[in-house]
């Protein structure tokens, strides 16, 4: 099994619509909780950073950790073209950057 | 501010063959890291550095060593490339070794490396 699972998709969803995208994961003393978008043919970019459970929001992203299901989401609001990417989860215990663990990240597509 | 920058774009090597790739980041970063994706496999630690002079494995080091000898370079070199090192290779800096919805890591736009 590995430590972080996501569908890898692509996911297709019309513009407009409310995106959710996920992770699930094993190990139990992760609490560090990152989402990463990645355009075509470019490095990762950090979008979201949470610590520990609950809701964070920015925008129209919303990130939502629930540890004790080891289960975290995005939702993108009021989707829009520009928002078609993979999008990578990251985690870690201990917020150093040589210990997060990335997740092989889910492709979405916005249709206009 | 360049940021990140990552030199070569593409590389096509025969096995067995030796190179370097470049990484560069021109904002006084302290942390420096090496990631390979593949697909399905997300991203996986090569090597990192704390700053200069400073090294030490990640996940998959076997193949490939680091050195930095400043704060802005970091190269990563391939020493016999294997059809197994096919990959893109992504850079990353950030201020710190930890992070945060301020202090991140910023990644290079990737070398696309091929190994016949």
């Amino acid at each position: 099994q590995k430590e972080v699972e996501q569908d890898p998709g692509p996911l297709s969803v019309p513009e407009g619509a409310i995106v959710s995208l996920n992770c699930t994961y094993s190990n139990s003393a992760f609490q560090y909780f990152m989402w990463y978008r990645q355009y075509s043919r470019k490095g990762p970019e950090l979008l979201m950073y949470t610590y520990s459970s609950g809701n964070k929001e920015d925008g129209r992203f919303t990130a939502q950790v629930d540890k004790s299901s080891k289960y975290i989401s995005l939702f993108i609001r009021d989707s829009q073209p520009s928002d078609s990417a993979t999008y990578l989860c990251a985690m870690s215990y201990d917020n150093y950057g040589q210990n997060f663990v990335f997740g092989p990240g889910t492709r979405l597509s916005v249709l206009p | 501010n360049a940021g990140v920058t990552q030199t070569p774009k593409f590389q096509v090597l025969k096995t067995g063959q030796s190179m370097t790739l470049q990484c560069a980041q021109d904002m006084n970063h302290e942390y420096m890291s090496w990631y390979r994706q593949d697909p399905g496999m997300g991203l996986r630690l090569i090597h990192y550095s704390v700053g200069a002079g400073i090294t030490d494995q990640g996940e998959v080091p076997n193949g490939y060593n680091v050195s930095r000898s400043t704060t802005e370079d970091f190269p990563l070199r391939l020493l016999s490339a294997a059809p197994s090192q096919t990959s893109v290779y992504f850079c990353a800096s950030s201020y710190s070794t930890g992070s945060s919805s301020t202090d991140t890591q910023y990644f290079g736009p990737g070398t696309r490396l091929t190994v016949l």
